[in-house]
């Protein structure tokens, strides 16, 4: 099983281009989040997902939109890239929303906005 | 609101020597305590976790003791080893979270050979 795939693996984009980060997995997990991660302040929840079709905001959700049409795939939207959203994203997927479950995370997508 | 608070932010140790990382938490709810290990350019993994239940778990070098009165929780890697640099996230979870984790600051250890 490939686990959890995230594309593009690097990205630069220029302040206010759009552009969407992809995740897919194949286990048929439940639940879908999307983390960024920067320096000194751990792992910051963005957006997830209990199913297809529902969609919730996390801890910093401004300036990413999300969708979740399938099961396996919940891919993650800039609208209008800013120089604050320069930071490694990854995807992360669990059996259920529910309970004490282990998180599969993809290998990140670093992205960087100038 | 900072529910999750972990140190040192960084630790360096010689080979064969004990690590020690500490996570200290303000919900009382929290009822799973999780260790993740990330290697550089890699997602985060499960290394560890425990339940309240008990106040030790050990697998292998890894050792979580937790401390329900003083809301703290370590993570102890005996012996260790170069490969065992990576940074390291506690990220306790309560049963109405779920998978919607919330993760400590982490700590960047560096085993020296």
């Amino acid at each position: 099983n490939a686990g959890v795939t995230q594309t593009p693996k690097f990205q630069v984009l220029k302040t206010g281009q759009s552009m969407t980060l992809q995740c897919a997995q194949d286990m048929n997990h439940e639940y879908m989040s999307w983390y960024r991660q920067d320096p000194g302040m751990g792992l910051r929840l963005i957006h997830y997902s209990v199913g297809a079709g529902i969609t919730d905001q996390g801890e910093v959700p401004n300036g990413y939109n999300v969708s979740r049409s399938t099961t396996e795939d919940f891919p993650l939207r800039l609208l209008s890239a800013a120089p604050s959203q320069t930071s490694v994203y990854f995807c992360a997927s669990s059996y259920s929303w529910a309970g004490a479950n282990v998180l599969t995370f993809g290998a990140g997508s670093r992205l960087t906005v100038l | 609101q900072q529910q999750v608070k972990q140190s040192p932010q960084s630790l360096i140790v010689q080979k064969g020597g004990i690590s020690i990382i500490n996570c200290a938490y303000e919900n009382t709810a929290f009822d799973y305590f999780p260790w993740y290990q990330q290697f550089p350019g890699k997602g985060p993994a499960l290394l560890i976790a425990i339940r309240p239940d008990v106040s030790e778990k050990k697998e292998g070098r890894f050792t979580i003791s937790f401390n329900k009165s003083a809301k703290q929780f370590s993570l102890h890697i005996m012996d260790s080893q170069p490969g065992d640099s990576a940074t390291y996230f506690c990220a306790p979870i309560t049963e109405t979270s779920g998978s919607r984790l919330t993760f400590g600051e982490g700590t960047q250890l560096t085993v020296n050979p």
